[in-house]
């Protein structure tokens, strides 16, 4: 089970950390990431980080305002997002990965929190 | 980066069809497609990966096909809990993209 936390309505400049608590799976083998969904729109991969945590990835539109980070004896996975921006309103989804020559697939999802940017 | 174009954006389709969703990457991806189910409100459900394997649990009627820049999921008989919106997603290299998402709603 993955069950996000940390959304709601903030001004845009703030920041916010999202959480993502982790059971009934062995969360410290496997990669974990954040996509998120505009309303009405399609999915965007915004990060993912690896099992131990030593590597990072990040979507061109997020790089140096996201932050992933994990905590495997939690376990928990956030993210940590500055400088909001009204096109960060988005639900976000963790989800874990499957890792495959290089690059992960998803084979399951939170139920999302919903981040709105409004001043 | 990989561009993930999907076809048709909306399907209006009746139980029982047989229907085709179609996904072209922009280079070459090999078979690092994975296909996935979203119904509203809900997170999206892993079906298919590496083109056409599909996830546990995930009723035969589904299938995948295709490899390097063009792939298909099909639904050999359309049942009412499949209407749903399916997006495609390529692993084959960072940034990891979707497809635009193919709606299918009913006729």
């Amino acid at each position: 089970q993955l069950v996000e936390s940390g959304g709601g309505v903030v001004q845009p400049g703030r920041s916010l950390r999202l959480s993502c608590a982790a059971s009934g799976f062995a969360f410290s083998n496997y990669g974990m990431h954040w996509v998120r969904q505009a309303p009405g729109k399609g999915l965007e991969w915004v990060a993912t980080i690896s099992y131990d945590g030593s590597d990072q990835y990040y979507a061109d539109s997020v790089k140096g305002r996201f932050t992933v980070s994990r905590d495997n004896s939690s376990p928990s996975l956030y993210l940590q997002i500055d400088r909001l921006r009204p096109d960060d309103s988005a639900v976000y989804y963790c989800a874990k990965g499957i890792y495959t020559f290089g690059q992960y697939y998803f084979d399951f999802w939170g139920q999302g929190t919903l981040v709105t940017v409004s001043s | 980066d990989i561009q993930m174009t999907q076809s048709p954006s909306t399907l209006s389709t009746s139980v029982g069809d047989r229907v085709t969703i179609t996904c072209r990457a922009s280079q070459s991806i090999g078979s690092w497609l994975a296909w996935y189910q979203q119904k509203p409100g809900t997170a999206p459900k892993l079906l298919i990966y590496r083109a056409s394997s599909l996830d546990s649990g995930v009723p035969s009627r589904f299938s995948g096909s295709g490899s390097g820049t063009e792939f298909t999921l099909t639904i050999s008989s359309l049942q009412p809990d499949d209407f749903a919106t399916y997006f495609c997603q390529q692993y084959s290299s960072y940034p990891l993209t979707f497809g635009g998402g193919t709606k299918l709603e009913i006729k």
